[in-house]
């Protein structure tokens, strides 16, 4: 069984600038979290998705934004990106979030110059 | 908001000495899951405690989740350089959002 995929692993951008990340979760999980990894805050979660629909949302501000598709698949979106937008952009999916096991991807690692 | 915060920050220790991690939430957890991210890797589930006093064990691991299901500890004994990583803990609360604390990272000296 494939593992949860992200594209890219590795995306340089500037100040300003906005940008796409993809998760593919394990096929038939429908839920799929986004966390933002950095070395002084560690895991802060994003937002997740279940069935289409946000069901639950982080402190991150309105220019963090992600959906998700039919299939399961999701994207994340950061507009207008700051300095402090570099991190590791992690992805993790679960049947249906609820009580069970995160299986996370390898991660997005974004550098802001 | 909810807040989940852990202790310590880093641990080394010599290769056969225990090490704690400890975990604490400023609200009660429905549930809390443990998670070990090897340097460079991505974090790995390795358990789910949900009851009240609940303690699971896996091999030298020791997962306990407190009464008043608020706090956590994951003991390991008789640490081997396998073991070297960051463990997270991350507490479920009734609304279903995952709060991971900020990890112990652990280093062992062979």
């Amino acid at each position: 069984k494939a593992g949860v995929t992200q594209t890219p692993r590795y995306l340089i951008k500037t100040r300003g600038q906005q940008v796409t990340l993809s998760c593919s979760p394990i096929s038939g999980h429908r839920s799929v979290s986004w966390y933002q990894q950095t070395p002084g805050q560690g895991l802060q979660f994003l937002f997740e998705y279940f069935s289409e629909t946000q069901r639950n949302k982080g402190n991150f501000p309105g220019r963090f934004s992600g959906r998700q598709f039919s299939n399961s698949r999701s994207e994340m979106n950061v507009s207008t990106l700051e300095l402090g937008d570099s991190a590791l952009y992690l992805c993790a999916s679960s049947l249906t979030g609820d009580h069970q096991p995160q299986h996370f991807g390898d991660g997005t690692r974004l550098s802001i110059l | 908001g909810q807040q989940v915060m852990q202790i310590p920050q880093y641990q080394h220790v010599q290769e056969g000495e225990d090490f704690t991690t400890y975990c604490n939430s400023s609200t009660t957890l429905s549930n809390i899951q443990w998670y070990k991210q090897r340097p460079g890797g991505h974090p790995v589930f390795l358990i789910q405690l949900v009851k009240s006093g609940e303690v699971k064990k896996q091999k030298r691991l020791t997962f306990q989740f407190g009464e008043a299901k608020k706090n956590s500890s994951l003991h390991i004994t008789a640490t081997q350089t396998t073991d070297v990583g960051t463990y997270f803990c991350a507490g479920q609360s009734n609304t279903g959002k995952l709060i991971f604390g900020q990890g112990t990272t652990l280093q062992v000296k062979p």
